[in-house]
């Protein structure tokens, strides 16, 4: 089964601060899914990603999907107290049901 | 509403009661999906349906868990004989067609007593 993991689990920056999360696959992603999640809510959706290479940006979000697509980031610039909250990759395996595989999440606080 | 409505967003019970969820999804959304989602953790998939039809149901933990969306609108997650591990978060994603972006409900947050 496909496994998906997070890194950094946490981290705490300053505001204005750039920082960046990394998921990696231990299998080919055909379709990378990032959202947020605040606690005690549901996940609200940011991106999607599906070809290898491919770069999407929203606002200050700006997500990869590399070209051997097993490894996506999801970089944040000139972070603000809105951004905090849980980023969770989600990867589709492909099979054909459409089912999400999700990482752990990593906890994003910003300090003003 | 405009995005995916679920209900309640609390609910206790007592072990070995049962209990129903909710999940109105997106209108005209085909795909819905039911995921668990323990504490510390990201959801884990429990259902798929597309419109009416269950097409994947390989997460359901046992047989005390239920699922149907018998008009391809709305879907009730159905938990017989609740157990202390069945307390989670219950999410409720639907998506336009299938390999769509999924979109959530705020969840329901089961504790069994």
């Amino acid at each position: 089964s496909q496994e998906l993991e997070q890194s950094p689990q946490s981290l705490i920056v300053q505001e204005g601060k750039n920082l960046t999360i990394n998921c990696t696959s231990s299998k080919t992603l055909y379709g990378l899914y990032w959202y947020k999640q605040k606690y005690g809510e549901g996940l609200i959706f940011l991106m999607m990603l599906q070809k290898g290479g491919e770069e999407k940006s929203h606002e200050k979000i700006t997500a990869k999907l590399d070209e051997k697509k097993q490894q996506s980031s999801l970089h944040i610039t000139a972070s603000q107290p809105s951004h905090a909250g849980i980023y969770l990759c989600g990867a589709d395996s492909g099979a054909g049901s459409y089912q999400l595989t999700f990482g752990k999440g990593t906890k994003l606080s910003v300090i003003p | 509403g405009a995005g995916v409505s679920q209900s309640p967003r609390y609910k206790v019970a007592k072990r070995g009661q049962d209990v129903a969820l909710r999940c109105d999804p997106i209108s005209g959304h085909v795909s819905l999906f039911w995921y668990q989602q323990a504490l510390g953790q990201g959801p884990e998939f429990l259902t798929y349906f597309q419109n009416e039809a269950q097409l994947d149901k390989s997460g359901l933990p046992s047989d005390r868990f239920f699922a149907e969306r018998p008009e391809g609108s709305v879907s009730t997650l159905k938990i017989q004989r609740t157990q202390q591990e069945d307390s989670a978060v219950y999410l409720c994603a639907s998506a336009r067609v299938g390999n769509q972006p999924q979109h959530f409900g705020d969840g329901t947050r089961l504790s069994i007593l």
